[in-house]
């Protein structure tokens, strides 16, 4: 089982529709949560961080998590074309000052103009 | 978050050579750590730089492949030796702040 495992798509959505992209991890006791987004040839960029059950929005991003299910997901509101790219999960491992991210394969989001 | 510069950008290196690729932060961090990105595939992590100690290498990654400096809290190094073309690929920088985790530009380097 990875550690991280998230569907690889790509996941087509119509512009203006809400993207939906879910990530599980394996570790549960894992502490936090970041989503990242990637356009092609660039670096990631985080967009979210997420440490406690329940909801956290920014903007037109909603960052859920589960730690019972061990279960995140990342929603997209009203999608644009310009929010094509691959979206990776990541999760700490390992203690305070010494953890690692452990990243997921990434999906990739297609936004339909 | 902090603002990293990665040198060379990229680059295109011959079979049996050695790369070093610079990283430099804009302020003193904690962790650093080395990244690589296959072409189409997620981030593997190398191994963590440690300020002033033998960095701390993933499973798969060695020393004598890829030795890691990092003499202070703001750069650091990774040579790529005695490259192969499986060596090809994105070789990223990366630090932790706020505990969050920031990404450099990475390096793209393709051995032929």
């Amino acid at each position: 089982q990875k550690e991280v495992e998230q569907n690889s798509g790509p996941l087509s959505v119509p512009e203006g529709a809400i993207a939906s992209l879910n990530c599980t991890y394996s570790d549960r006791v894992s502490q936090s949560f970041f989503w990242y987004r990637q356009y092609s040839g660039k670096s990631p960029e985080l967009i979210m961080s997420i440490y406690s059950n329940g909801d956290k929005e920014d903007g037109r991003f909603t960052a859920q998590l589960n730690k019972a299910s061990q279960y995140v997901s990342l929603l997209i509101r009203d999608s644009q074309p310009s929010d094509s790219a691959t979206y990776l999960c990541a999760v700490t491992k390992g203690t305070s000052g010494t953890y690692k991210y452990i990243f997921g394969t990434g999906t990739r989001l297609k936004v339909l103009a | 978050s902090a603002v990293i510069s990665q040198k060379p950008s990229r680059d295109i290196c011959q079979r049996g050579t050695s790369l070093t690729i610079q990283c430099q932060v804009d302020s003193q961090v904690t962790m650093m750590f080395w990244y690589r990105q296959q072409p189409g595939q997620s981030l593997t992590l190398i191994a963590t730089a440690n300020q002033g100690s033998e960095a701390t290498y993933e499973s798969g990654f060695v020393i004598d492949k890829f030795p890691i400096s990092r003499p202070n809290l703001t750069f650091s190094t990774l040579t790529v030796s005695n490259m192969s073309p499986e060596d090809s690929s994105i070789y990223l920088c990366s630090v932790t702040g706020f505990g969050e985790q920031y990404f450099g530009p990475g390096t793209r380097l393709t051995v032929t």
